[in-house]
């Protein structure tokens, strides 16, 4: 059965420090994978997803994430946090075929604290 | 950008009452919505699949008769949640697959019931 894990709960760094958040999957087939932001009392924001081809993969709001398949990783990381990051992360694995996409399995999601 | 309307944002209701939660997709056709319930603190747990003009594919473990889902049209699906009680107080997001089979999410609903 598809499932992700994001191992860190909470998480707080100081402005301008790097990040890394982590997510694991478990997932038979080729996964399409999912970084989701959101804010308090917010629906989702896709930050980026990973389809295939190039496994390093740039987003939105200077967020990239790496797709190690030997790891079954996929960790987003962002080089210089800013305040207004601070949010809750998910995320997602999809099924592969066009008629799974939107089925989405999400991770426990990780809450970033920003320090100034 | 594409534009996923839920409605309402919060609703407070008595306990036995019945609430309903609109999901529109308002500048595109959603071929399929999906509603997810989300828990304080908690991941997103999908609740049920909807494709207009057919009856909604709930997951396991989902009651059918409790959440009632209609997508009556490529742009509006409902989610009727009946007999509230407050453990059915929650978080609940609705997503919307457009033609392109891109993903786009409302901006969820705050369902307390009293």
């Amino acid at each position: 059965a598809q499932s992700v894990t994001q191992p860190d709960i909470h998480i707080t760094v100081s402005e301008g420090a790097s990040l890394e958040l982590r997510c694991n999957y478990s997932y038979g087939a080729t996964p399409y994978l999912f970084w989701y932001v959101q804010s308090p009392g917010q629906g989702l924001q896709l930050l980026l997803k990973y389809f295939s081809g190039d496994t390093l993969v740039q987003g939105i709001k200077g967020f990239e994430a790496e797709f190690k398949r030997s790891q079954s990783s996929f960790n987003l990381r962002k080089p210089s946090v800013h305040w207004s990051d601070a949010a809750e992360y998910f995320c997602a694995v999809g099924a592969s075929g066009s008629s799974n996409t939107g089925k989405l399995i999400f991770g426990q999601g990780t809450t970033l604290q920003v320090k100034p | 950008g594409a534009v996923v309307s839920q409605h309402p944002s919060r609703v407070i209701c008595k306990s036995g009452t019945s609430v309903k939660i609109e999901c529109r997709s308002l500048d595109f056709q959603a071929t399929t919505m999906f509603w997810y319930r989300q828990f304080p603190k908690k991941s997103l747990m999908l609740m049920a699949t909807s494709n207009e003009g057919s009856k909604a594919t709930y997951e396991q473990g989902v009651e059918k008769d409790k959440f009632l889902i209609n997508h009556a049209s490529l742009t509006l699906s409902t989610l009727t949640v009946t007999s509230a009680h407050p453990e059915d107080s929650s978080f609940y997001i609705c997503s919307a697959k457009s033609v392109d089979e891109k993903l786009f999410f409302g901006s969820g609903t705050q369902l307390s019931v009293l």
